[in-house]
This record gives C-alpha cells, sequence and structure tokens, in this order.
C-alpha cells in the first residue's frame, strides 16, 4: 500500500511572503498521479493543483506551484504571494494510475497559518 | 454545476446510539466515496460505489457500519452502534468514473461527536 508522509504539522508566514510545503510518498507504482487538496475552516476538501508522474514539468496554477521530484519520491508545494485566505489545512494525496480501489490516500495534513 | 451535498452538518449522539449520514453527489458522478477524518490526521476511504455496486469497502469496520447507494445516485452511510472513537468528520466525494485521475469533489462533511 501507498504511503504520504507530511512531516510539517503546522506552519506560520507573514503575508505576501512565499511558503514551501513538503511531501514524500513511498510507492512501488511507476505511473501515479499526486494532488494537493486545501481543506478550509468549512471542511470541504478543495483542489488546488495535480501533476502526472509521467509528466517532467512541474504543475502551476497561479500561485501555486509543485516541486516534483520522482527518483526522491518528494511533491513539494510553493504558495507565492500568500495571502490570509491561504490560511487551511493542506494536504497531499496519491492516486495510482488505475485510481481504482484504492482512491486517494491521503497524509496527516500541514496546517498553513498566514499572518496579517 | 451544483456540488456533492451533504447532511446533517453536525451530530452529536451518545455511545451505543445509532447515526446515518446522507450524500447526494454530483449529476452524472458514477463513483461515490465515504472518507473518515479523524481529528489531526487525513481523510481515510471506507467505502467506495461505482453505480450502485461496491468497488471496494476493505477499510470499513462492517460490524458496525453499513453503507448503500441505491439507484446509482445518493448514498447513506450508518453506524450502529457507535463508540467514542467513531468521533470524526465524515466526507462523502464523487467522481465520473472509478478509474477517474482528475481527483474527486468533496462536500462540506458530516462533524459526528459520540460521547
Amino acid at each position: 500500500a501507498q504511503t504520504v508522509t507530511q512531516s510539517q504539522p503546522e506552519m506560520s508566514v507573514q503575508e505576501a511572503e512565499t511558503v514551501t510545503l513538503s511531501c514524500t510518498y513511498d510507492t512501488s507504482e511507476n505511473n501515479y498521479y499526486l494532488f494537493w487538496y486545501k481543506q478550509p475552516p468549512s471542511r470541504q476538501m478543495i483542489l488546488v493543483i495535480r501533476q502526472e508522474a509521467y509528466k517532467q514539468q512541474n504543475a502551476t496554477e497561479n500561485r501555486f506551484s509543485v516541486n516534483f521530484q520522482k527518483a526522491a519520491k518528494s511533491f513539494s508545494l510553493k504558495i507565492s504571494d500568500s495571502q490570509l485566505g491561504d490560511t487551511a489545512m493542506y494536504f497531499c494525496a496519491f492516486m495510482d494510475s488505475g485510481g481504482g480501489a484504492d482512491g486517494l490516500t491521503f497524509g496527516k495534513g500541514t496546517h498553513l497559518i498566514i499572518q496579517p | 454545476e451544483a456540488g456533492v451535498a451533504q447532511s446533517p452538518r453536525y451530530k452529536i449522539i451518545e455511545k451505543r446510539q445509532s447515526v446515518a449520514f446522507w450524500c447526494n453527489p454530483i449529476s452524472g458522478h458514477a463513483t461515490l466515496y465515504w472518507y473518515q477524518q479523524i481529528l489531526g490526521q487525513g481523510p481515510k476511504l471506507l467505502i467506495q460505489f461505482q453505480n450502485n455496486g461496491v468497488v471496494d469497502d476493505s477499510q470499513l469496520p462492517k460490524d458496525r457500519f453499513s453503507a448503500e447507494r441505491l439507484k446509482g445516485v445518493d448514498s447513506t452511510l450508518k453506524i450502529q452502534p457507535a463508540k467514542l472513537e467513531d468521533s470524526a468528520v465524515y466526507l462523502c466525494a464523487s467522481s465520473l468514473g472509478w478509474n477517474s485521475n482528475y481527483g474527486y469533489t468533496f462536500g462540506s462533511g458530516t462533524r459526528l461527536t459520540v460521547v
């Protein structure tokens, strides 16, 4: 079974700063998908960004980008020009190439606090 | 498009009581998932439906948890009898198909407190 590890339980930065959240995973698969989800106090999990393992190019979505290191099994999220609304729990998640019965496997999350 | 609807939003029950959660997925989404999120942890998959059939329920504590998805649309998750350790947020999610690799759309969850 795949495992996802987020080693930073909580991070705090000032508004407008850049912050990087870490994620590592363990799998024997060669093709898979990685995701970052945001969970604000409303509890709804919101997809932030998605990466396909067979693509070397790092995914970007506006202020959000990833650093995907396949050999190191590392998938970090960088948030540029952080905003107060970015305050939330952030979860890294893994899905094997078949989607399939295992669904999404999540890490324990990082609580990100953006200070004014 | 409407999102994934869940109810109730909060529920407090005593241990050994029963409780049920309801989920209405996005229209046209064939696959529906129930996740359990214990405080301080990431969501854990309990059960996955493809239309009205179960794809995987290996993580579902079947002695007390049950779930159904009649007619392949709405779903209910039931706990009977509840234990203190069942206190968690129960998230429902849906996707177009079981092999959808674009992620899932989640509802806002039900926060269950067992006292």
